[in-house]
């Protein structure tokens, strides 16, 4: 069954260091979406990603976060100067087959990250 | 700004129990809802997806009932088993926007625990 992959399933990065968190969407999927979850606290919308664009971003999703699609399959989340309250399980989902009602949402197994 | 809060927080029953998960939302105008359910440490798997305009979705010992006016859903599960034991997240989605999908808003959860 297709399935949306997230690298490194975890990854531990001084502060002020650049990170790089990468997927692998669901093939076929149009929207690509970054959410994260730090430890205790509710899964929070970071950024959704349609035709090549943003289309929709949160507050939390600074200047210190892009997002980019580079070669058609992967969609990767850098955040440029990472900061202690940044450590956090990113998760990356996928959704949309060209159905125009299916929004079901995909999500991978998440990349735990660790700001020291 | 949507508000999504799940009740109990917390659950254990015994095996073979039928129990119901409750979940609440602010604003009623949503394009659709989204259960899903999160093992420790892992990512999210879907469960159900019901459309605005559902009443219902079912699959397997899982069902699931919207009623969009008063902003409720719940997730009920038949005959639980010990394998059923994870998170409990509700997501609501808004509806569709001129930037495209609007992301999903998430509740807290409740964990379930299905003693043997």
């Amino acid at each position: 069954e297709p399935e949306v992959t997230q690298t490194p399933s975890h990854q531990v990065t001084q502060m002020g260091q650049e990170v790089i968190l990468r997927c692998v969407p669901i093939s076929n999927h149009l929207y690509f979406y970054w959410y994260r979850q730090i430890l205790g606290q509710k899964v929070e919308f970071l950024v959704s990603f349609y035709n090549n664009e943003i289309s929709e971003k949160s507050e939390i999703f600074d200047d210190q976060f892009s997002v980019e699609r580079p070669d058609g399959s992967n969609f990767t989340l850098k955040i440029r100067s990472t900061k202690l309250e940044d450590s956090a399980m990113y998760f990356c989902a996928s959704s949309y087959r060209g159905d125009w009602m299916n929004t079901e949402a995909f999500f991978g197994q998440g990349t735990r990250l660790t700001v020291v | 700004k949507q508000e999504v809060t799940q009740i109990p927080a917390a659950l254990s029953v015994p095996e073979g129990e039928n129990l119901v998960l409750n979940c609440s939302f602010t604003d009623s105008a949503i394009y659709n809802l989204q259960w899903f359910r999160q093992d420790p440490g892992k990512g999210l798997t879907s469960l159900l997806l019901i459309q605005s305009s559902q009443r219902e979705q079912t699959s397997g010992r899982l069902n699931a009932s919207l009623d969009k006016s008063s902003g409720r859903s719940t997730l009920y599960i038949a005959a639980s088993q010990p394998g059923d034991s994870a998170t409990y997240l509700c997501a609501v989605r808004g509806e569709l926007s001129d930037t495209g999908r609007r992301a999903l808003t998430f509740g807290s959860g409740t964990r379930l625990q299905v003693q043997p």
